[in-house]
């Protein structure tokens, strides 16, 4: 079985400071990782994903992610946030038959003035 | 715009009645999923198709609620005898299967159920 944990469920963060959204994973097969972003009343988006090769994964708007196995994390990152990346954030790992996707329970960016 | 479109948007029911929501896939995308997302909540899968065939059920989904996809092009979820429980935001997604894993799904705007 597998499953996400997204350690903070809100982050608070003043516009231009960075930002590191965690999340933790748990997996008994080979990790294929994702991270999405939700805009108020819209769809999931996503972001970027990990699924082998080099450990630190560029993204969208700015965001990185990096891939660690040893602490079985996949830490999302942006060195300068906006108004804008204020939305909510998931964090997910793939099946091994690549047909579902476990999400975590979110972490809800505020990016204040 | 050729994303994943869900129609309605909105849906307010009153408990017992049902429902049924419809999904478009990406044009030739032959993977489609459900997930039910609560409020607060990550989203949790619901099913699967590849086509036309339905290849994985959650056990969320109980027997009241159904979902087919004929042709493997649309896909239609119905849940009967609504509850309060029910009320959520219904995502639909769909992929094109490149590899084995790690296609990346891509999501419709959701149906959001409200059940009075």
């Amino acid at each position: 079985a597998q499953s996400v944990t997204q350690l903070d469920s809100q982050v608070p963060v003043f516009e231009e400071a960075p930002v590191e959204l965690r999340c933790n994973y748990s997996s008994s097969v080979s990790v294929y990782l994702f991270w999405y972003v939700q805009y108020p009343n819209q769809g999931l988006q996503l972001l970027l994903k990990y699924l082998s090769g080099s450990t630190l994964v560029k993204g969208i708007n700015g965001f990185e992610a990096e891939f660690n196995k040893s602490q079985t994390s996949f830490h999302l990152r942006k060195p300068s946030v906006h108004i804008s990346d204020t939305a909510e954030y998931f964090c997910a790992v793939e099946n091994n038959a690549g047909n579902m996707l476990t999400f975590g329970g979110g972490t809800r960016l505020m990016v204040k003035p | 715009d050729t994303g994943v479109s869900q129609d309605p948007r909105h849906k307010i029911t009153k408990r017992g009645q049902n429902v049924t929501f419809r999904c478009d896939p990406i044009s030739e995308h032959n993977r489609l999923y459900w997930y039910r997302q609560t409020l607060g909540q990550g989203p949790e899968f619901l099913t699967y198709f590849q086509n036309e065939a339905q290849l994985e059920k959650s056990r969320l989904l109980s027997d009241r609620f159904s979902a087919e996809r004929p042709k493997g092009s649309f896909s239609t979820l119905e849940i009967q005898r609504t509850e309060q429980g029910d009320s959520a935001m219904y995502l639909c997604a769909s992929s094109a299967k490149l590899a084995e894993q790690g296609d990346t799904q891509y999501f419709g705007p959701g149906t959001r159920l409200t059940v009075l």
